[in-house]
């Protein structure tokens, strides 16, 4: 079955911290994997996506995330995190190929806490 | 402001009264979907249109449940005979297929309250 698994439900750090949430999936073939965020009383807002090549992507706000296909993973990391950085992260797959799907599938997110 | 909006954003509701809820895409996406979102877990999707043609039901997706996206703009999810069940938030969400962005723009959700 497809899933998306993101095993940290809360995760709190300290300002200025790095940061890492953790996704894993499982998929029949490499899907399309995308990083989205909502913060409170707005819509999700997508962070980053992979579709293919380089397996470090860069996103906005200073996020990154790494595809690692012998673990299916893609980790979300920030070097340094900031105070508005705190809402719900939402790791989600979606079908390769057509590179512009919107069935996707998402984790269950994680909750960030930014302690000052 | 162009992005995603959609109308409610909350409606408290008895069982077994029937609600609809309305999403007005960005103007030139051509892409419309719908999701479901419980509290604490990930949205799930539920359908889409291109256009007005509705290509993809999800089995979640029950006889109650029907979508409609006439003309091609402004989608309506109505729901009937509503039960507890369907508390969630009802998030839309649009994106312009064939640029190859991969980018879905969500709308800030519907929240439903069955009493």
């Amino acid at each position: 079955a497809q899933s998306v698994t993101q095993p940290d439900i809360h995760i709190t750090v300290s300002e200025g911290a790095s940061l890492e949430l953790r996704c894993n999936y499982s998929y029949g073939a490499t899907p399309y994997l995308f990083w989205y965020v909502q913060s409170p009383g707005q819509g999700l807002q997508l962070l980053l996506k992979y579709f293919s090549g380089d397996t470090l992507v860069q996103g906005i706000k200073g996020f990154e995330a790494e595809f690692k296909r012998s673990q299916s993973s893609f980790n979300l990391r920030k070097p340094s995190v900031h105070w508005s950085d705190a809402a719900e992260y939402f790791c989600a797959v979606g079908p390769p190929g057509s590179g512009n799907t919107g069935k996707l599938i998402f984790g269950q997110g994680t909750t960030l806490q930014v302690k000052p | 402001d162009t992005g995603v909006s959609q109308d409610p954003r909350h409606k408290i509701t008895k069982r077994g009264q029937n609600v609809t809820f309305r999403c007005d895409p960005i103007s030139e996406h051509n892409r419309l979907y719908w999701y479901r979102q419980t509290l604490g877990q990930g949205p799930e999707f539920l359908t889409y249109f291109q256009n007005e043609a509705q290509l993809e039901k999800s089995r979640l997706l029950s006889d109650r449940f029907s979508a409609e996206r006439p003309k091609g703009s402004f989608s309506t999810l109505e729901i009937q005979r509503t039960e507890q069940g369907d508390s969630a938030m009802y998030l839309c969400a649009s994106s312009l297929w064939g640029t190859n962005t991969g980018e879905l723009f969500f709308g800030e959700g519907s929240r439903l309250t069955v009493l």
